[in-house]
């Protein structure tokens, strides 16, 4: 069965850089998600997108935009990065909202 | 607001072993309720879930009931292997508010052959 895709899997950038993110969701899901994950810590909810609009939004920084394109795959922009944005970053989708939420592998992001 | 609370351990088991983790939360509404593993250096996984009272979710061997009159989702197995070890999750969806999986800190399990 096809999986939540996200590239890429690692990413280095320097402070203050940018930083691109994609996930492409299970076909036919319409519900996407962005989590952040520091080490050794439970995944924090970002943000959310369902048809194409943001759903819901959690404790993602000013400097952190996303939006979900017309087939379904969403991008979540960094700018200005700071060390403390070193995290495994998650995207997840679901078939509509309140459904249990299918992970992709993670984009490791590391600021030097 | 909604949380959850679980073990946090480590946990650390032999093979063959019986597996309890606890979990209990908070929520406004009627959540739903997730088992979520993750693999080192992978991503989560759902394990199990349970959308209402008294509903088991089982996979792998793990089970969980949904317990609303002591708000808990303890997972269980009945015999563990070194293939278990990992960091679980439980989680929550808090049906009409947030979509948002609101997660617990996560208890690592390490199985000894």
């Amino acid at each position: 069965a096809a999986g939540v895709i996200q590239s890429p899997r690692h990413l280095i950038k320097e402070k203050r850089e940018t930083a691109t993110l994609k996930c492409y969701p299970i076909p036919r899901h319409d519900t996407v998600y962005w989590y952040q994950q520091g080490p050794g810590q439970d995944p924090q909810f970002l943000i959310s997108f369902y048809e194409k609009m943001q759903s819901d939004k959690g404790s993602i920084p000013d400097r952190f935009s996303a939006q979900q394109f017309s087939d379904y795959h969403s991008e979540l922009n960094m700018s200005s990065l700071e060390l403390g944005d070193s995290a495994l970053y998650f995207c997840a989708s679901s078939l509509n909202t309140y459904n249990e939420q299918f992970f992709g592998p993670g984009t490791r992001l590391t600021v030097l | 607001g909604n949380s959850v609370t679980q073990m946090e351990g480590p946990v650390t088991l032999s093979e063959e072993a019986f597996l309890t983790i606890n979990c209990t939360y908070t929520a406004t509404g009627y959540p739903s309720l997730f088992w979520y593993v993750q693999y080192p250096g992978e991503g989560l996984q759902l394990l199990l879930k349970a959308t209402k009272a008294d509903d088991k979710g089982s996979n792998k061997g793990f089970e969980a009931t949904y317990r609303k009159e002591t708000t808990s989702f303890h997972l269980e197995k009945g015999s563990v292997q070194v293939s278990d070890s990992a960091v679980y999750f439980c989680a929550l969806i808090s049906q009409g508010g947030s979509e948002k999986l609101v997660f617990g800190k996560g208890t690592k399990l390490t199985v000894n052959p």
